[in-house]
């Protein structure tokens, strides 16, 4: 595709809902990474995965947070009981394979827990 | 853990001066320093990059230097535009690893 692509671009959850989020990344691109960025801040990380491994997953806050990349190409990140503070825009980024390459980010999905 | 640190957290300049955004990073196996502007409600887009092997890179207005020594970073924009205006992340990685982030300078330009 042109591009890394999440869906959807705006998701409000009721506290205690559970929310899956979508990452479709640039074609070829070995390299998947899960970011969640606060109004204001950097984006922190949350999970990488190479290919459909998942090699780190320090970022992810609790074990409500859950990410997978079955086919190593769409990944889905998913969040169980949500609660406001997961109130967030989650973005995914995409590397093609390579040590130093650019990261390509996608739009982002905006969470709101109310 | 690795950490990223970024100053000033927001800045203001006159069209037409020089803009200089400075990190820290932790990791000294750190290799790989993007940098990254995101307008307001957008997605983060690389501007300009550096490998560790290189002291400093310029792209157009653009410039990014490296002390690894020091494990400092920095962006120098000059001639600044008001198209200009965002926000700057600067990152860093080791390899294909993860970015890590600062946490970004917002930067005004009047004209």
């Amino acid at each position: 595709g042109a591009g890394v692509s999440q869906s959807p671009r705006y998701k409000v959850a009721k506290r205690g809902q559970d929310v899956a989020l979508r990452c479709d990344p640039i074609s070829g691109h070995v390299s998947l990474f899960w970011y969640q960025q606060a109004l204001g801040q950097g984006p922190e990380f949350l999970t990488y995965f190479q290919n459909e491994a998942q090699l780190d997953k320090s970022g992810l806050p609790s074990d409500r947070f859950f990410a997978e990349r079955p086919e190593g190409s769409v990944s889905t990140l998913k969040i169980q009981r949500t609660q406001q503070e997961d109130s967030a825009v989650y973005l995914c980024a995409s590397r093609r394979w390579g040590v130093d390459t650019e990261a390509f980010f996608g739009q982002g999905t905006r969470l709101t827990v109310v | 853990g690795e950490n990223v640190e970024q100053h000033p957290s927001t800045l203001s300049v006159q069209e037409g001066d020089s803009a200089v955004i400075k990190c820290t990073y932790s990791d000294s196996a750190s290799n790989y320093f993007p940098w990254y502007k995101q307008e307001l409600g957008k997605r983060p887009q690389l501007i300009i990059d550096i490998r560790s092997n290189v002291g400093e890179k310029k792209d157009q207005r653009i410039a990014v230097t490296l002390n690894k020594t020091a494990k400092h970073f920095s962006l120098h924009i000059t001639e600044t535009q008001p198209e200009d205006s965002a926000v700057y992340f600067c990152a860093a990685s080791r390899g294909t690893d993860k970015l890590i982030f600062g946490t970004g300078t917002r930067l005004q330009v009047f004209p």
